[in-house]
């Protein structure tokens, strides 16, 4: 059973470009999380999704970034018109039922330029 | 106040040592309490989790949650040198939302 997939693993950006990326969850799990971790410090929760649905996005910030999780396909998290304070790491994790059991993808690291 | 509060360390120890990673948060509502180990470049690893008050062990790893503290401690017993890694206290707030701790970086000396 694969893991938790996340690509690209590494993405540079210009300012005011937009950055795209994908999670797909271990088969088998329907609950998505995404995370933003800056240098040094820990994970902060961005979005929780199911299939279909937004379940909890009050992480993210209302412009310029949004998340979907469709029926068919990976989890995206789109970042549009980024800036510099968007360059971080971001981690997803899939869960089977929503529990405290996470488990995480690799990560991709963003570098706005 | 941050919801979630860790000693980001580095924590230097010789091979052997027992390890005490902590955490203290301020959410009086949460229930579940989880420790991740992240090695560089790397995604976390749930390590172990606790509900509510008590202790768990798992092989050389201890989990304690004190709730009346809001305190909770990671023990590592005969530390290794493949333990070293940064290590992540989390809470979950029974709407399944995660907090994390900054993170501990561990350093286990041969």
């Amino acid at each position: 059973n694969a893991g938790v997939m996340q690509n690209p693993r590494h993405l540079v950006r210009r300012r005011g470009q937009e950055a795209r990326l994908r999670c797909s969850p271990m088969k088998g799990h329907s609950h998505v999380y995404w995370y933003r971790q800056l240098p040094e410090e820990g994970l902060k929760f961005m979005v929780y999704l199911q299939k279909e649905n937004i379940i909890d996005e009050s992480g993210m910030p209302k412009e310029r970034f949004s998340a979907e999780f469709p029926k068919e396909g990976p989890s995206i998290l789109r970042i549009q018109q980024v800036v510099r304070g968007d360059s971080a790491a971001y981690f997803c994790a899939s869960s089977p039922t929503g529990d405290v059991t996470q488990y995480f993808g690799p990560g991709t690291r963003l570098l706005v330029l | 106040q941050k919801e979630v509060e860790q000693d980001p360390g580095p924590l230097s120890v010789p091979e052997g040592a027992i390890v005490s990673l902590n955490c203290t948060y301020s959410n009086s509502a949460f229930q579940y309490f989880m420790w991740y180990r992240q090695y560089s470049r790397k995604g976390p690893e749930l390590l172990m989790y606790t509900y509510s008050s008590g202790n768990k062990e798992d092989g050389r790893f201890t989990a304690q949650v004190d709730k009346s503290s809001k305190y909770i401690s990671l023990f590592i017993r005969d530390s290794q040198p493949s333990d070293s890694a940064t290590y992540l206290c989390a809470m979950e707030d029974n709407f399944n939302k995660f907090y994390f701790g900054s993170g501990t970086k561990l350093n286990v000396k041969p």
